[in-house]
């Protein structure tokens, strides 16, 4: 069971841009970081942002993070046909004393 | 570069137990945190355990707590997860996942998983 919350689809033509939302609470990203995974289709995941907007080197600055309060956003800027993936974004949860992650957006390029 | 080799998947009856390894090259694997992360067939990603480098602490998710058990043997440079009373839910792939605690970088390179099917 998730406890952040993801809208299950986003889309958008080449170029676009596009925004994933991640909802949690103060147990979890109200009081950490937040971090964001691109899944390829048949890959494992990977890193893209974190804590809450940073890149790790390889990461095209197209992909960004923000954070504010207890909710979270990715935002794919010149949306490219190899950013159709799955993304989940997560954090630590102080109250489970474990990480959580978000139920997953698919980004579809039309 | 780093590389996570994760190995010990395969079919498996409710209720019996496996041990799935993780091995690890590339980095000074004992002075990084290490993890498990599993993905059930068309499911989204679960965190489920853990481990940090000098073995002082392990934590788990919820529903894995009580059954599963992480462990790491740095001479080897090899995580291990130990799983108990295995159930129809716990069918998945399983990937490990390194943390570079310096760095601020949770799961910041993963290995390709294996896969684990619990079914009589």
């Amino acid at each position: 069971q998730s406890v952040l919350t993801q809208p299950p689809s986003a889309s958008g033509t080449p170029g676009q841009r596009v925004t994933i939302s991640c909802s949690g609470s103060s147990s979890n990203i109200g009081r950490n970081y937040v971090y964001w995974f691109q899944q390829l289709p048949g890959t494992a995941p990977k890193l893209l942002i974190y804590r809450n907007d940073q890149r790790p080197s390889g990461v095209p600055d197209r992909f960004s993070g923000s954070k504010s309060g207890t909710s979270a956003s990715l935002a794919i800027s010149g949306l490219r046909s190899e950013d159709e993936a799955d993304y989940y974004c997560a954090a630590w949860d102080e109250s489970l004393n474990s990480y959580v992650f978000g139920t997953g957006t698919v980004v579809t390029v039309l | 570069q780093v590389q996570l080799v994760e190995s010990g998947g395969g079919v498996v009856q409710p209720g019996r137990s496996l041990r799935l390894s993780c091995a690890a090259s590339g980095f000074s694997f004992s002075l990084y945190g290490m993890h498990w992360v599993r993905q059930a067939p068309g499911k989204g990603l679960e965190w489920v355990a853990v481990i940090w480098d000098d073995v002082s602490n392990k934590y788990y998710g919820d529903s894995v707590k009580g059954r599963f058990t992480i462990s790491r043997d740095n001479s080897k440079n090899t995580l291990y997860l130990h799983m108990n009373s295995l159930r129809a839910e716990d069918t998945a792939v399983y990937y490990c996942a390194r943390e570079d605690a310096m760095a601020g970088t949770p799961l910041d390179n993963w290995g390709q998983g294996t896969l684990v099917t619990v079914s009589s």
